[in-house]
């Protein structure tokens, strides 16, 4: 069956690190997207892509960065970890925009910086 | 800034009853969808309803929308205890090709 997988699960990272945190997704979807969520802001858009080559920076993108060189990947990197980072982190995919289409989450990231 | 916002934030109900959920956005929009997300796991789709549509449903679920108040309620029938979970609305604005927005999400506790 086609899914989205994250990896890792957990981390923990001090202030400072490179962090990357990977998003796979088997679904063949052009179009992939990196949340956050935090206590009482629900999910926040970081990047996202519309294919290979294509990304695009959402509403909280400061301190991250994304690249696309295959369909099936979307890795997101946080350049120096600080503490305001410490979230839980979803990727998500979807098909071709332009129709009525919805998003397939991944099962979340758990980031903390100390 | 989420376009959608949801209301109650938080809502506990004996099993049995209905919840009702509500969901107030900004913008005009394409579709609105509703989300489900059980603790620690992802968001899953639960329903879509396209601008053109006032009432859809899928089992025990009822969305209605009203394109000119700029809302949407999500009613969920005779609740059980595995309903407990958040629910997201999800707005698919009308310019250009955008992401969806979604709300803050309503923490559903359903009480056996």
């Amino acid at each position: 069956d086609a899914e989205i997988t994250q990896s890792p699960r957990h981390k923990i990272t001090e202030t400072g690190r490179q962090v990357t945190l990977a998003c796979h997704q088997t679904w063949n979807h052009n179009n992939m997207f990196w949340y956050r969520q935090d206590l009482g802001h629900g999910l926040r858009l970081i990047h996202y892509s519309y294919g290979v080559q294509d990304t695009n920076k959402g509403e909280v993108s400061d301190g991250y960065s994304v690249s696309r060189s295959n369909t099936e990947d979307l890795p997101l990197t946080l350049e120096s970890a600080a503490s305001s980072q410490t979230s839980v982190y979803f990727c998500a995919s979807s098909e071709v925009a332009g129709g009525p289409y919805e998003q397939y989450f991944g099962p979340g990231t758990r980031l903390t910086v100390t | 800034s989420q376009q959608g916002e949801e209301d109650p934030q938080a809502l506990s109900i004996q099993e049995g009853e209905n919840a009702t959920m509500n969901c107030s956005y900004k913008t005009s929009i394409n579709n609105l969808q509703w989300y489900r997300q059980n603790s620690g796991r992802g968001l899953v789709h639960l329903i879509l309803i396209r601008s053109n549509e006032r009432e859809k449903h899928s089992g025990r679920l009822r969305v209605t929308l009203d394109t000119s108040k700029k809302s949407s309620s999500l009613l969920i029938t005779a609740s059980r205890a595995a309903d407990t979970a958040s629910y997201f609305c999800a707005t698919d604005p009308f310019s250009g090709n955008t992401p969806l927005v979604f709300g803050k999400g309503t923490r559903l506790s359903v009480i056996a």
